[in-house]
């Protein structure tokens, strides 16, 4: 049981190239989501997902995109790479079936992107 | 929106020592699910305790328990007999019972001193 999986663990882009985080798991979670760490400002959410084919928009969405075409599988797509993107990004997961909402997330253990 | 303040950005306790952080949050929901998370150095985010809102027993897990006030909208986070381990970055995070989000604090970084 591998829980929460998130590659690659570092990066380094150029302003304006693409590049897409990779997030899986493996407990059979509907809700999936990403955030960004920035330091003094916490986690904040950028997408999230409650299921295959179901997407919505977090706090701070703009530059990112993603997709849920499967129930382990939630890539966060950067299509054009700008220094405020820069951040710590981390991909969490949990149950969202009634009576399980306290379930708390599972997080990867993040990727340090950063852009020049 | 609802949101978390962690008024302590930093904070230090001595080794065997107890320490409360604080946390507070803006909600208009009466059902809710708080946490808080410790982060040390590797950046793994791991989860410390948890509290359900409908619950008024505070929670507790070992060395560490929270003070839940409702009506204040207060969650603080009591370490007791610190070790040198629990040095971190500690937040604080709310999660509504009607929707999935979940939303942080800013953390507050906890230094032990042995």
């Amino acid at each position: 049981n591998a829980g929460v999986t998130q590659t690659p663990k570092f990066q380094v882009l150029k302003t304006g190239q693409s590049m897409t985080l990779q997030c899986a798991q493996d407990m059979n979670h509907e809700y999936m989501s990403w955030y960004r760490q920035d330091p003094g400002m916490g986690l904040r959410l950028i997408h999230y997902s409650v299921g295959a084919g179901i997407t919505d928009q977090g706090e701070v969405p703009n530059g990112y995109n993603v997709s849920r075409s499967t129930t382990e599988d939630f890539p966060l797509r950067l299509l054009s790479a700008a220094p405020s993107q820069t951040s710590v990004y981390f991909c969490a997961s949990s149950y969202t079936r009634t009576g399980s909402l306290n379930s708390p997330l599972h997080f990867g253990n993040g990727t340090r992107l950063t852009v020049t | 929106a609802q949101t978390v303040t962690q008024s302590q950005p930093e904070m230090s306790v001595q080794e065997a020592e107890t320490v409360t952080l604080s946390c507070t949050y803006d909600t208009s929901e009466s059902d809710y699910y708080l946490f808080w998370y410790k982060q040390p150095p590797s950046r793994q985010m791991i989860l410390v305790i948890r509290q359900e809102a409908y619950k008024q027993q505070n929670a507790t897990e070992n060395r560490f328990s929270v003070n839940f006030q409702k009506a204040a909208k207060s969650f603080s986070l009591k370490i007791s007999d610190s070790q040198l381990g629990d040095a971190a970055m500690y937040f604080c995070a709310y999660r509504s019972a009607y929707g999935n989000d979940m939303r942080f604090g800013a953390g507050t970084r906890l230094t032990v001193k042995p």
